[in-house]
């Protein structure tokens, strides 16, 4: 499969909240990237951590990395109803410049 | 920022006909261009991986002569998809992304193209 996983598959939680989402690979990366998706539209990336950097922070947004471990966490935090979306990490491998996407995963954020 | 547009942007064909994806990069060169699909509720599968001038680059369980792929400059990619059926249904979604610049690991998305076959 190309995909690694993410989880959990699904996350529902109140506005407010801090809402975390796991994501592993399965093969030596150069990046890893944080997606957004809303239903039927297209990606809007969100941030991107190179394979050399542990913890990457924009807005309210938290990423880290763990090579040794091969997997990913993004954190929202201070969830917004507007925050609901599917999530999606993909990874460039080192092999070819080709990016893999997880699984993904949708989050709803309960005004 | 660098945009990548699609066009069309939505397409609803009968069974058995073929129909072409565009996919530009607007304001930089895309050395390689990627094609994605995607169906409802699902993720992005790599379909295959093109580079300007070059044969494409199918990912396994992606029939080649089904999926025609053009990437015959710097700034356009196509994606035909030949004798359409109901199951080619699904979210096509482009990439590019310019090796030639510093900035290699960046790759832009395109908006995506809906393909309902009938």
């Amino acid at each position: 499969s190309q995909q690694g996983e993410e989880d959990p598959q699904a996350l529902s939680i109140q506005e407010g909240e801090n809402a975390t989402m796991n994501c592993s690979y399965k093969t030596s990366i150069n990046n890893l990237q944080w997606y957004r998706q809303n239903s039927g539209r297209g990606l809007v990336h969100l941030i991107l951590i190179r394979s050399n950097e542990r913890e990457k922070h924009s807005g309210r947004l938290r990423v880290t990395l763990d090579t040794s471990k091969k997997s990913s966490s993004l954190l929202i935090t201070a969830s917004r109803a507007a925050d609901t979306a599917s999530y999606f990490c993909a990874w460039e491998d080192t092999g070819g410049f080709k990016t893999i996407f997880g699984a993904g995963t949708r989050l709803f954020v309960k005004a | 920022g660098a945009v990548v547009s699609q066009h069309p942007s939505r397409v609803i064909c009968k069974s058995g006909t073929s129909v072409k994806i565009e996919c530009r990069s607007l304001d930089f060169q895309a050395t390689t261009m990627f094609w994605y699909r995607q169906f409802p509720k699902q993720s992005l599968m790599l379909m295959a991986t093109s580079n300007e001038g070059s044969k494409a680059t199918y990912e396994q369980g992606v029939e080649k002569d089904k999926f025609l792929i053009n990437h015959a400059s710097l700034t356009l990619s196509t994606l035909t998809v030949t004798s359409a059926h109901p199951e080619d249904s699904s979210f096509y979604i482009c990439s590019a992304t310019d090796h030639t610049s510093g900035s290699s690991d960046t790759q832009y998305f395109g908006p995506g193209t809906r393909l309902t076959v009938l």
